[in-house]
């Protein structure tokens, strides 16, 4: 089945280390997004990209780092910079210019110690 | 800037009844696109609705219709014959797309909490 596979679902870290949160598509889409989740708050970007090897920030990107070297592949990387970086991750893929109709993943929860 | 506005953090109704979700939106664009999102409890979010701005007809999939006032800039969602598995997270959201591409993003509310109650 075509989807998006987040990894891993759950993940605790120590304070300080930097963790890489897996996000696969096989919908053949060229646009993926990060997003994170916090009560109350909705969802804000982290990061996008609409093509291989491009790749933008969003509205809360310090603290994060991506890359995008397949088209199917769009890790992120929650580094030691991010000051507060227990939350609920989303990654989402669309068609390129689809106006916003984005796929979305099952989120990865990471809680920092 | 772009913003998405839910007043509703929780709503609950009866199942099979009907209740609106509401959502305002504030742009200066002409052209873009309004969706509802829909985050059941196993927290996997899907796309319930969408509603291109040039189009005065009121989108409907099933259940679920809207009431859309673009002078308001309103962007209401109705459920219809409410189910317990309409129990989640609504979230209106608003694309404007880029004019040179590649500036593409969505804009969220913060979402209404739904539960439908037997």
């Amino acid at each position: 089945d075509g989807g998006i596979t987040q990894s891993p679902k759950y993940l605790f870290r120590k304070e300080g280390q930097n963790v890489t949160l897996s996000c696969e598509q096989n919908l053949n889409h060229d646009a993926m997004y990060w997003y994170r989740q916090d009560p109350g708050q909705g969802l804000r970007l982290i990061y996008y990209s609409q093509i291989v090897n491009d790749f933008q920030k969003g509205d809360i990107a310090e603290g994060y780092s991506v890359s995008r070297e397949k088209k199917e592949s769009f890790p992120l990387t929650v580094t030691s910079a991010q000051k507060n970086p227990t939350a609920f991750y989303l990654c989402a893929s669309s068609i390129r210019g689809y106006a916003g109709e984005l796929f979305f993943g099952e989120g990865s929860r990471l809680t920092v110690l | 800037a772009q913003t998405v506005t839910q007043s509703q953090p929780e709503m609950s109704v009866q199942e099979a009844e009907t209740v609106t979700l509401s959502c305002t939106y504030d742009t200066s664009e002409n052209n873009y696109y309004l969706f509802w999102y829909k985050q059941p409890p196993s927290r996997q979010m899907i796309l319930v609705i969408r509603q291109e701005a040039y189009k005065q007809q009121n989108a409907t999939e099933n259940r679920f219709s809207v009431n859309f006032q673009k002078a308001a800039k309103s962007f209401s969602l109705k459920i219809s014959d409410s189910q317990l598995g309409d129990t989640a997270m609504y979230f209106c959201a608003c694309f404007w797309g880029g004019t040179q591409g590649g500036s593409e993003k969505l804009v969220f509310g913060k979402g209404t909490k739904l539960t439908v109650n037997p």
